[in-house]
């Protein structure tokens, strides 16, 4: 069935600083979408991508959806301690939304 | 915002017993979903149900599990024979439509702990 793989498991940054995180698919996705979960909490939603290269931002964050419609990236500029929480990728091909297994953001102030 | 909201936020049960976990989905929302979240672990697809009926389930949705609309605000998962591997984080989802304005809202959860 379809995999939706995402990486970095973890990442560690000082605020500030930059962080990416990428989502990989199997087959081709009708959609993508980006959920963040605070720790202790559930699932927010982000935002959804449609379109073959299509580029969004919302403030400093910046998804990407690849030509290919099977990877996409999540891009946070200048990381801030709000930040902290771990970041899904959901894809939808001819299934169900499968969820990444997400990468937990830590930011040290 | 409106929210989706669940109860019991958490539940102990024994292996062997039934469960049923409630949610109240977004009042004009049209699909619902049951996901489940292992501690620390990714977010796994249950089922997904639309118009009285299951669209869509996955391996782990199997006949020990069911979902129920009983009235126009409740959706509910039974699982009726509890085992040690349920114990997980167990959301439910909504969302208003499904494709190119797909957006799913979240429950709180609840944690189901089986002893």
């Amino acid at each position: 069935g379809q995999q939706v793989m995402q990486i970095p498991q973890y990442q560690h940054v000082q605020e500030g600083e930059d962080f990416t995180t990428y989502c990989n698919s199997s087959t081709t996705l009708s959609n993508i979408q980006w959920y963040k979960q605070r720790p202790g909490g559930h699932p927010v939603f982000l935002i959804q991508l449609v379109k073959s290269g299509e580029v969004k931002k919302q403030k400093r964050l910046t998804f990407q959806f690849g030509e290919a419609k099977k990877n996409s990236s999540l891009h946070i500029t200048a990381t801030q301690t709000t930040d902290v929480g771990t970041y899904f990728c959901a894809g939808r091909g001819n299934t169900p939304l499968v969820f990444g297994k997400g990468t937990r953001l830590s930011v040290i102030a | 915002e409106p929210e989706v909201t669940q109860t019991p936020s958490h539940q102990v049960t024994q292996m062997g017993q039934e469960v049923i976990l409630r949610c109240v989905p977004i009042s004009n929302h049209l699909y619902f979903y049951w996901y489940r979240q292992i501690l620390g672990q990714k977010v796994e697809f249950l089922v997904s149900f639309y118009n009285n009926e299951i669209s869509e389930k996955s391996e782990i949705f199997d006949d020990q599990f069911s979902v129920e609309r009983p009235d126009g605000s409740n959706f509910t998962l039974k699982i009726r024979s509890t085992k040690l591997e349920d114990s997980a984080m167990y959301f439910c989802a909504s969302s208003l439509s499904t494709g190119l304005n797909e957006k799913l809202f979240f429950g709180s959860g609840t944690q189901l702990s089986v002893l």
